[in-house]
C-alpha cells in the first residue's frame, strides 16, 4: 500500500527557518517531489530527490534518505508569501504516477 | 517549460447533469495524463491515469462509470463527471509527465477546474 505522512499544519516566523518532514511507505519508489500550492491554484514544483542527500535550490532545500523512507523540505529566510500548503509526493516505480501526501499548511507570522 | 491547460477553469452545474473537463498539453504530446481531485483543505488524490489509445486506469475506489476519461489525441484528455451530485463538488487537476526527449522529471499541472454541483 501507499502511505505518505506529513504534519498537517505548521507555523513559523518571517525571516526564520522551517523544516517540513515527510515519511513514506510505498510499494515502489522512483523519486520524491515537493510541491507548493496556494489555495485555489495548481501545485508548483519545488524539488525532486531520487538519490540520498541534500538538494539545494536558493532558499529551498530538500533532503532524502531512502533507507529510512524520509525526506524533509527546508525553507530559509521565510517570507510572508511562503504561506501555502507544501505537498510531499512519491513517484511510483511504474507508470510514472505520483502519489501525494496529505500536505502541510504553513502559516508565516510577521 | 511545458504548458498544460484546462477548460473550463470553473463550472457550476445542477445535480444530475454531466460535466466535461478538458486537459490539453499545449506544446508537447502526452501519451499519458493524470487526473486528480482535491477537496478543500485536503491533498491531491489520484483518480486515474489517462492513456492515449487505450482505456484509462482507475485508482481503487474511483467509479469508472461515473468518471469517464477519454484520451482522444496526443494532446487532449477529457474527464466527464456523469450524473453529478453535490458531493462531486471539488477541484479537479490534470497533469502530464515530462515529454520524452526533454530533460527533466517533472509533472506539469494544469491550472485546475473548480466544479460546484448545486
Amino acid at each position: 500500500g501507499q502511505n505518505i505522512d506529513q504534519p498537517t499544519e505548521m507555523t513559523a516566523t518571517e525571516g526564520a527557518i522551517v523544516q517540513i518532514n515527510c515519511t513514506y511507505q510505498t510499494s515502489g519508489f522512483n523519486g520524491l517531489f515537493w510541491y507548493q500550492q496556494h489555495a485555489g491554484e495548481a501545485p508548483t514544483f519545488l524539488s525532486y530527490n531520487v538519490l540520498d542527500g541534500l538538494e539545494e535550490k536558493g532558499r529551498f532545500s530538500s533532503f532524502l534518505s531512502r533507507s529510512k523512507g524520509y525526506s524533509y523540505l527546508l525553507l530559509k529566510e521565510l517570507q510572508m508569501k511562503d504561506s501555502a500548503s507544501y505537498l510531499c509526493a512519491v513517484r511510483d516505480s511504474s507508470a510514472s504516477k505520483i502519489i501525494f501526501g496529505s500536505g502541510t499548511r504553513l502559516s508565516i507570522r510577521p | 517549460g511545458a504548458v498544460v491547460s484546462q477548460h473550463p477553469s470553473w463550472v457550476i452545474c445542477k445535480s444530475g447533469t454531466s460535466v466535461k473537463i478538458e486537459c490539453r498539453s499545449l506544446d508537447f504530446q502526452a501519451t499519458t495524463m493524470f487526473w486528480y481531485r482535491q477537496f478543500p483543505k485536503q491533498s491531491l488524490m489520484l483518480m486515474a491515469t489517462s492513456n492515449e489509445g487505450s482505456k484509462a486506469t482507475y485508482e481503487q475506489g474511483v467509479e469508472k462509470d461515473k468518471f469517464l476519461i477519454n484520451h482522444a489525441s496526443l494532446t487532449l484528455s477529457t474527464l466527464t463527471v456523469t450524473s453529478a451530485h453535490p458531493e462531486d463538488s471539488s477541484f479537479y487537476i490534470c497533469s502530464a509527465p515530462t515529454p520524452s526527449g526533454r530533460a527533466g522529471y517533472e509533472q506539469y499541472f494544469g491550472p485546475g477546474t473548480r466544479l460546484t454541483v448545486t
